[in-house]
């Protein structure tokens, strides 16, 4: 069962345009969302996160906003770049259950972002 | 290199031979996360260790799968009687501290493994 999910498997934008990258959760137990960009044969690397307790967080290009009324958050990259293609995972944690705060991730499928000149 | 490190980084075996990768996390991470991943699929959870305790197993990690954190600083991952449904990319993430940061999983470069 995906408990996160990523309903666009691809995305292209011309540089230096907006990039909207979309994630959809089903687990209202979730209490921090993180997104990961990977290029072929390197593993996810770390990009931004954001708690439950927040509805945006901003670092440089990055911002990702979290709806939880809608249970839905987007990652926005502006202005984006040609090194930004890669493909983005978006993840998720549960909360506090049986005290295992710190466990694992639910990853959805990914979305290939194309960056083009 | 301070991050996570993964060996082999790829490994061919055939059918019915068992195969060890290791991990070694980020040096004061006390946490240690294996996924496997598979074409088009986002990292699949498998195990978690806390230390040298592991706290959790997800129900993909078959008999055949074993994993240990003997003294809570590097992990081994080991299946038995490899299948073909085994190929994968196995991925190792660790996290720790006291700051926001903990909340943060890092991963390494992954072993690609292929049964043949």
């Amino acid at each position: 069962d995906q408990q996160v999910k990523q309903n666009s498997p691809s995305l292209s934008v011309q540089e230096g345009r907006i990039s909207i990258l979309n994630c959809d959760y089903t687990n209202s137990m979730f209490d921090y969302f993180l997104w990961y960009k990977k290029y072929p044969a390197e593993g996810p690397t770390f990009l931004i996160s954001i708690s439950s307790i927040k509805d945006k967080n901003e670092d440089g290009r990055f911002t990702v906003f979290l709806n939880k009324s809608a249970k839905h958050l987007s990652l926005h990259i502006v202005p984006s770049q040609p090194g930004d293609s890669a493909v983005y995972f978006c993840a998720a944690r549960r909360g506090s259950d049986r005290g295992s705060t710190l466990g694992r991730l639910y990853f959805g499928r990914g979305t290939q972002l194309t960056v083009w000149p | 290199d301070t991050g996570v490190s993964q060996n082999p980084r790829h490994k061919i075996t055939k059918r019915g031979q068992n195969v060890t990768f290791r991990c070694d996390p980020i040096s004061e991470h006390n946490r240690l996360y294996w996924y496997r991943q598979t074409l088009g699929q986002g990292p699949e959870f498998l195990t978690y260790f806390q230390n040298e305790a592991q706290l959790e197993k997800s129900r993909l990690l078959s008999d055949r799968f074993s994993a240990e954190r003997p003294k809570g600083s590097f992990s081994t991952l080991e299946i038995q009687r490899t299948e073909q449904g085994d190929s994968a990319m196995y991925l190792c993430a660790s996290s720790g501290g006291v700051t926001v940061a903990k909340n943060i999983q890092y991963f390494g470069a992954g072993t690609r493994l292929s049964v043949l």
